[in-house]
């Protein structure tokens, strides 16, 4: 069965790098989702994306991040100055239809920033 | 906006014996969906099941079933027969309209042979 996949499994870097997460939905999937996960605490979301455009994103998701379809197969995140407080696990969720399918997650990146 | 809130930070439960986790929620909204997801070590997020709000009845998937109590605003999750490999966090979600999920704090559930 397909899977929505996610490289890199574990990205360090340092404070203010940028780095870019990448996402490999399933080929029929239209609605993308970025959510991360601090250690120890909830799943956070933090934006969605159809058509080529975000559709909703959180306080979260403020002009560091940004999102995009390159090339209509992957799906990143970019955080362009990375701060401490953005290591976390982040993981990229699709799915083929609103209100009709759940959303699939992938396994997730973890990111360290030092 | 929507909450979820899981009281129960950490559950156990001896293999085989059934085991009940505790979800409420708060919306204004009248058409949702609620879901269990289970986060084994590897953080993986692997949706256990999913409750339709305007279904009356309670979602089963196996071994696992809910609670849906749509007045109270309560989502409980019953694993019967646990096993070892069901130790994990499980996350509560809601997603309403605006298509995002919204997670709770996660129960951690220990199995004990």
């Amino acid at each position: 069965e397909p899977e929505v996949t996610q490289t890199p499994s574990h990205q360090v870097t340092q404070m203010g790098q940028e780095v870019i997460l990448r996402c490999v939905p399933i080929s029929n999937h239209l609605y993308f989702y970025w959510y991360r996960q601090i250690l120890g605490q909830k799943v956070e979301f933090l934006v969605s994306f159809y058509n080529n455009e975000i559709s909703e994103k959180s306080e979260i998701f403020d002009d560091q991040f940004s999102v995009e379809r390159p090339d209509g197969s992957n799906f990143t995140l970019k955080i362009r100055s990375t701060k401490l407080e953005d290591s976390a696990m982040y993981f990229c969720a699709a799915r083929r239809d609103r209100g009709i399918d759940e959303q699939f997650f992938g396994p997730g990146t973890r990111l360290t920033v030092l | 906006a929507q909450t979820v809130t899981q009281s129960q930070p950490e559950m156990s439960v001896q293999e085989a014996e059934t085991v009940t986790l505790s979800c409420t929620y708060d919306t204004s909204e009248s058409d949702y969906y609620l879901f269990w997801y289970k986060q084994p070590p590897s953080r993986q997020m692997i949706l256990v099941i999913r409750q339709e709000a305007y279904k009356q009845q309670n979602a089963t998937e196996n071994r696992f079933s809910v609670n849906f109590q749509k007045a109270a605003k309560s989502f409980s999750l019953k694993i019967s027969d646990s096993q070892l490999g069901d130790a994990a966090m499980y996350f509560c979600a809601y997603e309403g309209g605006a298509q995002k999920l919204v997670f709770g704090q996660g129960t951690r559930l220990t199995i004990n042979p």
